[in-house]
């Protein structure tokens, strides 16, 4: 049982470089989201996907666009990298209440 | 701004004792509650839910509620160095279908041998 798989684990990129960061989770949730973590920040939502074929904004969402792509997969990408977007990314699921969580992707942009 | 408050910490206990983690929510119509667990350079882990007043217990864990003092605790009984990790309060929010969670940022315990 794999629950919300993530990937890469680790990506370095250069400002102004983009990239999609990819989530799946294979526990029929209709819910998805996308944090990031910053060190004395907590947890802040990116975007949130509360059923397939919807999407919307969260705390903290610009710079950031995201893709529902089906029931399963939700993206996240960044269109031109900034510094500011180094952080740590968690993927998580929902049905409802308590979320499930990904492993977290390692963002640096230098 | 739906907020949730936890103090930061470090909080240190010794080994076998009591741990006592605190949350406080803004948002008076909230109805759900999570406690996570997130070791140093992992993702959060649901450890204790609760969705009415009083105490629930599951093992070692213990969460308390008071929706009237918007309030949510964590006690953790016989820590042990294994329990070290930063505790991350989550809500959600009264309002909508989106379920999505508000976090605390954390307190992070230290359980000494």
């Amino acid at each position: 049982n794999a629950g919300v798989t993530q990937t890469p684990k680790f990506q370095v990129l250069k400002t102004g470089q983009s990239m999609t960061l990819q989530c799946a989770q294979d526990m029929n949730h209709n819910s998805m989201y996308w944090y990031r973590q910053d060190p004395g920040m907590g947890l802040r939502l990116i975007y949130y996907s509360a059923s397939e074929g919807t999407t919307d904004k969260g705390e903290v969402p610009n710079g950031y666009n995201v893709s529902r792509l089906n029931k399963r997969e939700f993206s996240l990408r960044l269109e031109s990298a900034a510094p500011s977007q180094t952080s740590v990314y968690f993927c998580a699921s929902s049905d409802r209440q308590a979320h499930v969580f990904g492993q977290g992707t390692r963002l640096t942009v230098v | 701004q739906k907020e949730v408050e936890q103090n930061s910490g470090p909080l240190s206990v010794p080994e076998g004792a009591i741990a006592s983690l605190n949350c406080t929510y803004s948002d008076r119509g909230s109805q759900s509650f999570f406690w996570y667990r997130q070791y140093s350079g992992k993702s959060p882990e649901l450890i204790m839910s609760i969705y009415s007043n009083g105490d629930k217990e599951d093992g070692r864990f213990t969460a308390q509620l008071n929706k009237a003092s918007q309030y949510v605790s964590l006690l953790i009984r016989d820590s042990q160095p294994s329990d070290s990790a930063t505790y991350l309060c989550a809500v959600i929010n009264s309002g909508g279908s989106n379920y999505k969670l508000t976090f605390g940022k954390g307190t992070l315990l230290t359980v000494n041998p």
